[in-house]
């Protein structure tokens, strides 16, 4: 699977919009981009997934261009509860399930 | 409804016991998967099953480690005998067959003294 590049950390403040983008040079035809974010003591949960242009839901958006090769999850008016560990992810659709390979994430600092 | 659920959330045994964490999937998730961090490290597959079958366990570190999911409901992941470099956080996830995202858990954390 890709192995995915990321920011190791990034501080914000209130109110801003906080784009954090990831590197997958390596990313197949059938892989997924899927973007978890992380709070202390608790399991990854699931904000975002794309395959090329953009997504968008109720919490962020996920930018990916043509080549595919990288992608920034743009989160809008981030609060301090959105401080966490985000992770880049690729996901390869398998038989009825997928193998995620987690990198490193990014450990977002929001700040009053 | 119910979310992943795993148990126990804290486990601290001595090297060379054995130890069983329990996962049990959102109902009606075929998928079911095993991860874990160890100290300092990333978050690294170990396991899927689908249903009752392993689909890939090319993650599992050694024969110390045994999953099971009999039935193709819970599943349990046996730790024996456990080591020192064992310890870590190890979270079960389930997903659809054919959805777009995993549910995790809150993690089973393993302190092997």
């Amino acid at each position: 699977l890709a192995k995915t590049t990321q920011p190791i950390s990034m501080d914000s403040y209130e109110g801003q919009e906080v784009n954090i983008t990831c590197s997958h040079n390596n990313i197949a035809t059938n892989d997924y981009i899927t973007w978890y974010q992380q709070f202390p003591s608790q399991g990854p949960r699931f904000i975002i997934q794309g395959y090329k242009t953009k997504v968008t839901n109720e919490v962020a958006s996920l930018f990916i261009p043509a080549d595919r090769k990288s992608s920034t999850l743009s989160l809008p008016r981030v609060s301090l509860s959105d401080t966490a560990v985000y992770y880049c992810l690729v996901d390869r659709r398998g038989t009825g399930g997928f193998k995620t390979i987690f990198g490193a994430g990014t450990r977002l600092f929001v700040k009053a | 409804e119910a979310g992943v659920t795993q148990f126990p959330s804290h486990s601290v045994i001595e090297k060379g016991q054995t130890v069983t964490l329990r996962c049990d999937p959102i109902s009606g998730h075929d998928n079911l998967y095993w991860y874990r961090r160890v100290m300092g490290k990333e978050i690294k597959f170990l396991l899927h099953f689908v249903k009752e079958s392993k689909q890939d366990e090319s993650g599992m570190p050694n024969n110390r480690f045994l999953a099971e999911r009999t039935g193709g409901t819970y599943s349990t992941l046996k730790v024996q005998p456990a080591e020192l470099e064992d310890s870590g956080v190890y979270f079960c996830a389930s997903s659809r067959t054919g959805g777009t995202e995993a549910f995790f858990g809150q993690g089973t954390r393993l302190t092997v003294v």
